[in-house]
């Protein structure tokens, strides 16, 4: 069974960059597509990006000058690194399984900008 | 690229059938057989329910169905248990030159 599993601070500072990890167990991170996705208190949920194991990826243009995914097959992680952040950025931020299709997610975890 | 829309709530009693709807454009919904749809109980993560329009993971109740009519896609939920309401979002692929989007999301309660 497929488990994916969101690491990194729950605290950021405004205008710092937030940093996520997500570590695949039970399979391989190769051939597949992994995105991140978030969603704000009591908001709905936002696609940020995706990444391929070969490293190509896609965001979302309103995210996209500030995004950056990033993969590593070695240690079955990929990563999520998210600049200038605001306060609206405070989100559950979740991994995901997938590009069109998100069958495996990680629990989420809730990151909070604020000084 | 704007979400895709779906309605705010929708209600139904226990063995009602509910179907939640799921409106994009001939860019996506319109365009592709490849809306997915999302159940999100409070305070957990998603869980895939439909796939491809109409196909349902190993595991989910048949209770469950898709299907699609020009730029609207449909969930629909039949026999209705009290362990189905939740928040429903649907996705759909929009193309290789834009980005996937999810619907606004839709919390169904069961009366």
């Amino acid at each position: 069974q497929v488990q994916l599993q969101e690491s990194g601070p729950g605290l950021v500072k405004p205008s710092e960059t937030l940093s996520l990890t997500c570590t695949v167990s039970g399979g391989s991170i190769n051939s597949f597509y992994w995105s991140w996705i978030r969603q704000p208190p009591g908001k709905g949920l936002e696609w940020i990006g995706y990444i391929y194991y070969s490293g190509s990826t896609n965001y979302n243009p309103s995210l996209k000058s500030r995004v950056t995914i990033s993969v590593d097959t070695s240690k079955n992680q990929f990563s999520l690194k998210l600049s200038s952040v605001t306060a609206a950025d405070t989100a559950v931020y979740y991994c995901a399984r997938g590009r069109i299709v998100f069958d495996y997610w990680g629990q989420g975890t809730l990151v909070t900008v604020s000084s | 690229q704007s979400a895709l829309t779906q309605p705010a709530s929708v209600s139904g009693s226990p063995g009602q059938s509910i179907t939640i709807s799921c409106t994009g454009t001939s860019s996506d919904v319109g365009s592709y057989n490849l809306v997915s749809w999302y159940q999100q109980h409070p305070g957990k993560a998603p869980k895939l329910m439909i796939y491809e329009g109409s196909k349902r993971p190993s595991g989910v109740s048949n209770r469950f169905s898709g299907s699609k009519s020009g730029n609207t896609a449909s969930l629909t939920i039949s026999g209705l248990q009290a362990e189905d309401e939740a928040d429903y979002y649907c996705y759909s692929y929009a193309g290789s030159s834009t980005f996937e989007v999810f619907g606004g999301g839709t919390k169904l309660t069961v009366l």
